[in-house]
């Protein structure tokens, strides 16, 4: 079946402008998560959801950064007035279980560059 | 806290072996290993559990030790399609949230 897809693929900002980042996630899938990956560095955790409800947001560098996920499937990443320390790929995840012991499916990410 | 591996790098030959760790300095619950390859996503290799539980590849194997809080990946005659940087990522406890923390990377790069 089909994996995580995210869109755009790649993002160019400029500095002061918002975007907004989606991912769906594997049919079915439960939990979806948001992580940020710089260059060279392992995916760092964003926020999580279960279904439509955000459990976890602690990873969120600064109330620029808002998540949603209204329906429970497709998610939405929006980083208001976008910062040149914002670059980063952006990945989402998602799994079918609820508590953590089960895998997650990457999507590819999306590269977003603020010049 | 960030899980630090070691080693950062490493170079084999194809059918060489090799090991990679991944040290937590808090309690560990579960270990989930993925391997990325560049401008790629990470892809699930395997997970270990507290308790023993394994789930993953058939030909990767994993050492998650308890008490040592590391868990080890094992990898046996190497392919050159096991090129690409290795992740670790450590998860709460029941209950938690499910998110991971992931240490630095380790770069493998397997020649003919």
């Amino acid at each position: 079946g089909a994996g995580v897809s995210q869109s755009p693929r790649y993002k160019v900002a400029k500095r002061g402008q918002d975007v907004a980042l989606r991912c769906d996630p594997i049919s079915g899938h439960v939990s979806l998560f948001w992580y940020q990956q710089a260059l060279g560095q392992g995916p760092e955790f964003l926020t999580y959801f279960q279904n439509e409800a955000q459990l976890d947001k602690s990873g969120l560098p600064s109330d620029r950064f808002f998540a949603e996920r209204p329906e429970g499937s497709v998610s939405t990443l929006k980083i208001q007035r976008t910062q040149q320390e914002d670059s980063a790929v952006y990945l989402c995840a998602s799994s079918s279980y609820v508590q953590g012991r089960d895998e997650q499916y990457f999507g590819p990410g999306t590269r977003l560059t603020v010049t | 806290q960030q899980p630090v591996q070691s080693p950062q790098a490493v170079i084999l030959r194809e059918g060489e072996d090799a090991v990679i760790n991944c040290s937590s300095s808090k309690a560990l619950y579960s270990v989930h290993w993925y391997r990325q390859k560049h401008g790629e996503a990470p892809v699930f290799l395997m997970i270990l559990l507290k308790g023993g539980e394994q789930k993953g590849h058939e030909k990767i194997s994993a050492s998650f030790n308890e008490k040592k809080q590391q868990s080890s990946l094992y990898l046996t005659a190497s392919q050159l399609s096991y090129s690409g940087t290795y992740f670790c990522g450590t998860g709460g406890p029941g209950g938690n949230t499910g998110k991971l923390i992931f240490g630095q990377g380790t770069t493998l790069q397997v020649k003919p």
